[in-house]
């Protein structure tokens, strides 16, 4: 079954507690990206990578980081979590930019509290 | 920078009732328009996608229309049932963007018996 999975799907923690959350594709997409979600803000893009070893911000980068070094994974990195961190995360993936305008497909999310 | 509007926030209707859901958009660059629906504690589940050359595209009793000059698009919903109670979100594609999507805020949908 074509999906993107992310862990965990739930978190809590505490402020500066480096935490990773993983994300990876079946469908060998080119692209991925984060999203965070947060009531009344919609969904803000966070960072994207068009292929391995390639990445780049997106609208609200600041306290993530990202790495692409298989095609498939596209992990999220806080390296020092804020409760301002505190939210709806989602990865996204398709197929490719401009490739026929292929539609995103989203994980289940993952909901991060910090404390 | 572009900005997406969703109208209304909120809104119920009866089973059966066709509905018609609202998206705006003030940058008419868009590559193009895509509805998602959300249900709660899941993901966004992608329905229809519009390249910015199409006025519509139809999934079975969804129809989804895009008039870039106005920036708009409407998703219409026929004879609606309670399993279609979700969150419908619209998001665009901005030219040379690679891919990233712009959100609405939504709307939160309930069909009643």
């Amino acid at each position: 079954e074509a999906q993107v999975t992310q862990n965990p799907r739930y978190l809590i923690t505490v402020t500066g507690k480096k935490l990773t959350v993983t994300c990876s594709q079946n469908m060998n997409h080119e692209y991925m990206s984060w999203y965070r979600q947060d009531p009344g803000l919609g969904l803000r893009q966070i960072y994207y990578s068009m292929n391995v070893e390639v990445t780049d911000k997106g609208d609200v980068p600041e306290g993530y980081k990202v790495s692409r070094k298989e095609k498939r994974n596209f992990p999220l990195i806080l390296e020092s979590p804020s409760p301002n961190q505190t939210s709806l995360y989602f990865c996204a993936s398709s197929l490719g930019t401009g490739v026929g305008n292929q539609p995103q497909h989203f994980g289940d999310g993952t909901r991060l509290s910090i404390l | 920078k572009q900005e997406v509007t969703q109208i209304p926030a909120a809104l119920s209707v009866p089973e059966g009732e066709n509905l018609v859901l609202n998206c705006s958009f003030t940058d008419s660059a868009i590559y193009n328009l895509q509805w998602f629906r959300q249900d709660p504690g899941k993901g966004l589940t992608s329905l229809l996608l519009i390249q910015s050359s199409q006025r519509e595209q139809t999934s079975g009793r969804l129809n989804a229309s895009l008039d870039k000059s106005s920036g708009r698009s409407t998703l219409y919903i026929a004879a609606s049932q309670p399993g279609d109670s979700a969150t419908y979100l619209c998001a665009v594609t901005i030219t040379g963007t690679a891919s990233k999507l712009t959100f609405g805020t939504g709307t939160r949908l309930q069909v009643t018996l």
